[in-house]
């Protein structure tokens, strides 16, 4: 069965500091892969999409994800983080001719001043 | 930018009563889901449908459970005998045909809680 492993459940981090948000998959072949934002109250927005081609994906508000096939990961990058980024983080992946998406348990980032 | 819509974006009913919740998708596209989560939980599926039937449902989606597109806009959830187990964000999605990547698009969610 598919499975998606987000393994920080929270990570605090100081403002302008470099962020780090960790996804695992479990599938037999490459699925696709997003990573989606949630603020308090409001719904799933997409940072990024990794669909083939250059395992570096760049995404909005400055957030990047690499895909390493070695280690079935798909990890959340942003080299300085703004307040405005405290929010859940969701990775999901979705197999190639599947239908549902399957999302990690998401990870809560907290930023300080 | 076309988006999902969803109403209401907050619905609270008593237990037993029967909720139908509304979403719009995106005009195009021709497959529709349902997902919740549950306060502090991971967003699970629960349901896929396209060209009038459900293709794929999951083990949430029980009998107190049904989905609809009454017409060609709307597609709708409807939870018969709500339980308090009920109380969840509730997200809709839709994808197109085209899109080879799978990519579905969420609507803002509607959060439902069950008294």
């Amino acid at each position: 069965a598919q499975s998606v492993t987000q393994p920080d459940i929270h990570i605090t981090v100081s403002e302008g500091a470099s962020l780090e948000l960790r996804c695992n998959y479990s599938y037999g072949a490459t699925p696709y892969l997003f990573w989606y934002v949630q603020s308090p109250g409001q719904g799933l927005q997409l940072l990024l999409k990794y669909f083939s081609g250059d395992t570096l994906v760049q995404g909005i508000k400055g957030f990047e994800a690499e895909f390493k096939r070695s280690q079935s990961s798909f990890n959340l990058r942003k080299p300085s983080v703004h307040w405005s980024d405290a929010a859940e983080y969701f990775c999901a992946v979705t197999p190639r001719g599947g239908n549902q998406f399957y999302f990690g348990t998401g990870t809560s980032l907290t930023v300080i001043p | 930018e076309p988006e999902v819509t969803q109403t209401p974006s907050h619905q609270v009913t008593q237990m037993g009563q029967e909720v139908i919740l509304r979403c719009v998708p995106i005009s195009n596209h021709l497959y529709f889901y349902w997902y919740r989560q549950i306060l502090g939980q991971k967003v699970e599926f629960l349901v896929s449908f396209y060209n009038n039937e459900i293709s794929e449902k999951s083990e949430i989606f029980d009998d107190q459970f049904s989905v609809e597109r009454p017409d060609g806009s709307n597609f709708t959830l409807k939870i018969r005998s709500t339980k308090l187990e009920d109380s969840a964000m509730y997200f809709c999605a839709s994808r197109g045909r085209t899109s080879g990547s799978n990519e579905q698009f969420f609507g803002p969610g509607t959060r439902l809680t069950v008294l």
